[in-house]
């Protein structure tokens, strides 16, 4: 079954700092995986997809890596500042039962202080 | 280009209630998801529609549906409402017939079950 945890739940760190969060997922066969941003009460907005042949993809700011064989990702962000302050929730595309699933983690909660 | 728009997005029902909850995706868009979040559980697939068929489901009680119009729009419909149901629901959409596409995430529309 597979299952993605962020750790930590929750991050703290001053404004101007560069910060990494971590997503893990028990199976290595995904086909994807995407990195979204929460705001509170709102929806989600896609920051990065990373497809299984890749390694990484950045936009601006964000990094995002891929590493299959350990079953992890990660997301850095560069030179944070107090409007990066969100949750960040990955989630992983694969196969259960016939079916395709998109599975999230529960994210990690992201305050930038000024 | 308009996103995701989810109507309404806010709704207060009572237990054995039924409740319709309408999605319209990106223009040009075929695939419509639907999740469920709530702070326990975070976010879950609830089914995947695409063109006019479900493709995917998660994991959820009958009780929970949904279907697809040849515009691409869907709705959701929940019946015999329970307290648990409370939650952020939100769909999204994305471009082309593979699960492994990128999504693109409406705003959500908030279910209080009292």
């Amino acid at each position: 079954k597979q299952e993605v945890t962020q750790i930590p739940a929750a991050l703290s760190v001053p404004e101007g700092e560069n910060l990494v969060l971590n997503c893990s997922f028990t199976d290595s066969a995904i086909y994807n995986l995407q990195w979204f941003r929460q705001d509170p009460g709102k929806g989600l907005t896609s920051l990065l997809l990373i497809q299984s042949s890749q390694r990484e993809q950045t936009s601006g700011r964000l990094n995002a890596s891929l590493d299959k064989s350990s079953g992890r990702s990660t997301l850095y962000i560069a030179a944070s500042q107090p409007g990066d302050s969100a949750t960040y929730l990955c989630a992983g595309t694969c196969a259960m039962n016939r079916d395709d699933k998109i599975i999230f983690g529960k994210g990690t909660r992201l305050h930038i202080l000024p | 280009k308009a996103g995701v728009t989810q109507t309404p997005r806010y709704l207060i029902k009572t237990r054995g209630q039924q409740v319709t909850l309408s999605c319209s995706p990106i223009s040009g868009h075929r695939s419509v998801s639907w999740y469920q979040q709530t702070p326990g559980q975070g976010l879950q697939f609830l089914f995947e529609y695409f063109s006019e068929t479900q493709r995917n489901k998660g994991n959820f009680p009958g009780r929970f549906s949904g279907r697809q119009f040849s515009n691409s729009r869907s709705e959701m419909n929940v019946s015999t409402l329970e307290l648990g149901d409370s939650a952020l629901y939100l769909c999204a959409s994305s471009h082309s017939g593979q699960v492994a596409s990128e999504q693109f995430f409406g705003p959500g529309t908030r279910l209080t079950v009292l």
